[in-house]
Order: C-alpha cells, then structure tokens, then sequence
C-alpha cells in the first residue's frame, strides 16, 4: 500500500503561496493522489485530486511530478482562514473503498 | 443538499452506558463509513458500508456496531460505553459503483464530539 510523508508543519505570511510538499514514493499506476484540510477540528474538507496531470480548481493547484512519487498543493494566495491541518492521501484497497488519513501537515498563516 | 449530517453534537455518556450517532446524507451516496479521531493519532475507520443492507469493519472496530437499512442513514451504535472510547465521530460519504466513481472524494460531516467518564 501506497503511504504518504509530510512535514508536520510549515508557516505561511498570508498573502504568499503555500506550498505543501508531500511524498508517496510507492504509489502504484493507478491510484490517486488526494488533499483535504482539516479546520479547526471540523469535518475534513476535500480540497482537490488527481492522477498523473497537474489539477486547478477554485481552492488549490495540485502539482505531480513525472514519476508520481511526490506531489504540492500549492494555496496561490494564503488568508488566515486557510490555518488548517492539510492531509495528502493515496487511495489504498485493503479495506475496499477506503482513505487512509496521516498526520498531516499543520499549516499556520501568519499576518 | 444539506451534505452529511451528523447529530448529536455533543455526548456525554456514563461508562457502560449506550448511545447512537446517527449519520445522515441526502446525495444519494452509496457508501458511507465512520472515523474516530483522537489526538495525535490521526483519522482511523471504524466501518464503512457501500451500499443499504452491507456493512464491513474498518480499522478498529471493536467496541462498535453499524447498520445500514437505507441509503440515507447510517447510524453508528455503542453498546457499553467506554472511557476509551472518547474521542471525535466523523461520519463521511461518497459515489461509489460506476467507472466514474472510482475515485470520488469523500464528504464529511463536521462530526460528534464524545466523551465517556
């Protein structure tokens, strides 16, 4: 099964991109690299996902290098409402359908 | 659609005593599953369920029943309450069955928020 490494925490000045590095160096062809954030001890928020081309949505940009093993969430403009717990996630099977939530990377925006 | 509802909020609970979270969503997902969250430790399934009548166990089960009648609902059961069962609930939900839902997300409720003394 694929697993992730990221660094617990990073600090960001608000108004700059936050970049979130996370590893996954034995992810297999066919599965997906997920993000979500956690705020504040609410519900994780699904954030983006993708496969092997870089994705953008109206949250984030998910870069994924050629290889696969790694990929960045990049937040262009960071507010203190992104502060969150930030989880990379690659789907595994041993529990059929299921996510397998890390740690963790502790983003703090700074004013 | 009001996503995935969870209630109550907030328990307190008795130890040996027994409860229910109840679970709810309205886009017709067909899985469903539960998490507990403690600190330090991370997200961790409890059961999941991909469709009405199925129900599997998670990661750390024991302690925890589940069934699931219909799409809607899914409700988690404790039977006897223990104080190491103190922790977050988070139920969430996804697409599943179809080619194009193989790697639907998840959405989560905002969770319950248990204690057991």
């Amino acid at each position: 099964d694929a697993k992730t490494t990221q660094p617990p925490s990073m600090d960001c000045a608000e108004g700059r991109a936050a970049n979130l590095p996370c590893n996954h160096s034995t992810i297999s062809g066919n599965e997906y690299v997920y993000w979500y954030r956690q705020i504040h001890s609410q519900g994780p928020q699904y954030i983006i996902h993708g496969l092997k081309n870089n994705e953008t949505n109206e949250m984030a940009s998910l870069i994924i290098t050629e290889d696969r093993k790694s990929s960045t969430l990049i937040l262009p403009h960071a507010t203190l409402r992104d502060t969150a717990v930030y989880y990379c996630i690659v789907r595994v099977n041993n529990y059929g359908q299921n996510f397998v939530f890390g740690p963790g990377t502790r983003l703090s925006v700074l004013p | 659609n009001a996503g995935v509802t969870q209630t109550p909020k907030f328990q307190v609970l008795k130890t040996g005593q027994s409860m229910t979270l109840q679970c709810a969503q309205d886009m017709n997902h067909e899985y469903m599953s539960w998490y507990r969250q403690d600190p330090g430790m991370g997200l961790r399934l409890i059961h999941y369920s991909v469709g009405a009548g199925i129900t599997d166990q998670g990661e750390v089960p024991n302690g925890y029943n589940v069934s699931r009648s219909t799409t809607e609902d899914f409700p988690l059961r404790l039977l006897s309450a223990a104080p190491s069962q103190t922790s977050v609930y988070f139920c969430a939900s996804r697409v599943s069955g179809g080619p194009s839902s193989y790697n639907s997300p998840l959405h989560f409720g905002n969770g319950t928020r248990l204690t057991v003394t």
